[in-house]
């Protein structure tokens, strides 16, 4: 069925550092791979996303990577910052109007 | 503008009553809608999906059912709530129209249910 994995859960680096988020989906029919932040306490909200027909996208700190010969895709987050401290997830959609996240990754930055 | 509303924002329920949750979109035709759960500590588990009045895909079994009464209106409900139930309960919304990104989803403020 349709799945998508994330690692690591749980990740914490120093202020400044990169942090990089890694997730895999299983249905290969899926074309678009949003990033959603979720601040504590808080809705997620759409940070970046990125279709099949790129590989790669950037918005300032934050980046991302597809590989869809491998079904894998990646968020980068360069030069971190407190505000940067969340729960990520990842997401795959397989349909037009379906979703598929994965389980979060709480990201923490160490001053 | 769009937008979103959940209601209630808390609710604490006894073990076997009835649930209802409800969710409404403003400033915007034809959303698909969404319900997911997350359980403390844990990912957005998608429960249902509805992309017209009537139509609901149910994505995991459960003592939960979905209904679309209108366009614009989703409700989460149970007959009989388990403790499992337990979760922040979020709602969310995507269109097809071309001017919005493939499928982003727009969340609600979410409903914190707590069973006891």
């Amino acid at each position: 069925g349709e799945n998508v994995e994330q690692h690591p859960s749980t990740l914490s680096v120093q202020e400044g550092d990169s942090a990089v988020i890694k997730c895999t989906y299983s249905d290969s029919a899926s074309n678009y791979f949003p990033w959603y932040k979720q601040e504590l306490g808080k809705r997620p909200q759409l940070i970046i996303d990125i279709r099949s027909n790129v590989g790669e996208k950037k918005d300032q700190r934050i980046a991302v990577t597809l590989n869809k010969t491998a079904k894998h895709f990646s968020l980068h987050i360069t030069e971190t910052q407190p505000e940067d401290s969340a729960v990520y997830f990842c997401a795959a959609s397989p349909s037009a109007s379906k979703i598929i996240f994965g389980s979060g990754t709480r990201l923490s930055i160490r001053p | 503008s769009q937008t979103i509303h959940q209601w209630p924002a808390t609710l604490v329920q006894p073990v076997g009553s009835p649930l209802s949750l409800e969710c409404t979109v403003e400033g915007t035709s034809n959303p698909n809608l969404y319900w997911y759960r997350q359980a403390a500590g844990r990912g957005l588990q998608l429960l249902f999906y509805s992309v017209g009045i009537g139509q609901i895909s149910s994505e995991v079994p459960q003592n939960l059912s979905a209904s679309r009464p209108q366009d614009r209106q989703f409700i989460l409900s149970s007959k009989k709530l388990l403790l499992s139930d337990s979760g922040f309960y979020l709602c969310a919304w995507s269109s097809r129209l071309a001017v919005f990104i493939d499928n982003e989803q727009f969340f609600g403020p979410g409903t914190r249910l707590t069973v006891l």
